[in-house]
């Protein structure tokens, strides 16, 4: 059975630092492109990066370019999400998501809120 | 930047009902398309990629159509578990865009 678990979320005031993980299991984790995702009430599902399945290439959309890195070990199947000068519209619940194209398995999600 | 539009943005429906989602695409996104379903406190769950095929494990009740610009979900018999938001996604190029969302509610 495939699982995502996700953790690292939290509290953290604008400006500050977090790491998410994600780890997989029920698959050969180096083989697959990940992902995350999040999800706020106002912009609703909006993706945030992607990472290729030996982490040597990542893609972002400009909204977080520059201040969130994607990366993985495959030897740990851990997938990672460090995320800097974090806003409060950084605020959603952000989802650990698997593959390439359409998105096939997605974790529980994990709560970041951004706030003073 | 593909811009993904569903309609309508609320679907009151009765359980046995044929439930009729709409996705519109700003330009093609041949057959790029997948659908999700989100219940309420959960994560999106696929349901429909390639724009018509049924992911596993998906009820033959729900099915998808459509190419280019424009697609449809249909749920031919709602269910009581059927009464969520759905969204559609494209995959044609980056970023990958999702609709808002169409909620079917009772």
């Amino acid at each position: 059975e495939v699982q995502l678990v996700e953790s690292g979320g939290g509290l953290v005031q604008p400006g500050g630092s977090l790491r998410l993980s994600c780890e997989a299991s029920g698959f050969t984790f180096s083989t697959y492109w990940m992902n995350w995702v999040r999800q706020d009430p106002e912009k609703g599902l909006v993706w945030v990066s992607r990472i290729n399945s030996d982490g040597s290439s990542t893609d972002y959309p400009d909204s977080v370019k520059g201040r969130f890195t994607i990366s993985r070990d495959n030897a740990k199947n851990t997938l990672y999400l460090q995320m800097n000068s974090l806003r409060v519209e950084d605020t959603a619940v952000y989802y650990c998501v698997r593959n390439a194209y359409y998105f096939d398995y997605w974790g529980q999600g994990n709560l970041v809120t951004v706030s003073s | 930047e593909i811009v993904l539009t569903q309609s309508p943005a609320t679907l009151s429906v009765s359980p046995g009902e044929r439930a009729t989602l709409s996705c519109r695409a700003s330009q093609s996104v041949s057959s790029n398309l997948a659908w999700y379903q989100q219940q309420p406190g959960q994560a999106p769950r696929l349901l429909i990629y390639d724009a018509s095929t049924r992911a596993t494990g998906i009820p033959a009740r729900f099915s998808g159509s459509g190419s280019g610009t424009e697609f449809t979900l249909t749920i031919s018999s709602l269910q009581s578990e059927d009464f969520a938001v759905y969204y559609c996604q494209q995959y044609t190029s980056w970023p990958k865009a999702f609709g808002q969302g169409t909620k079917v509610e009772i």
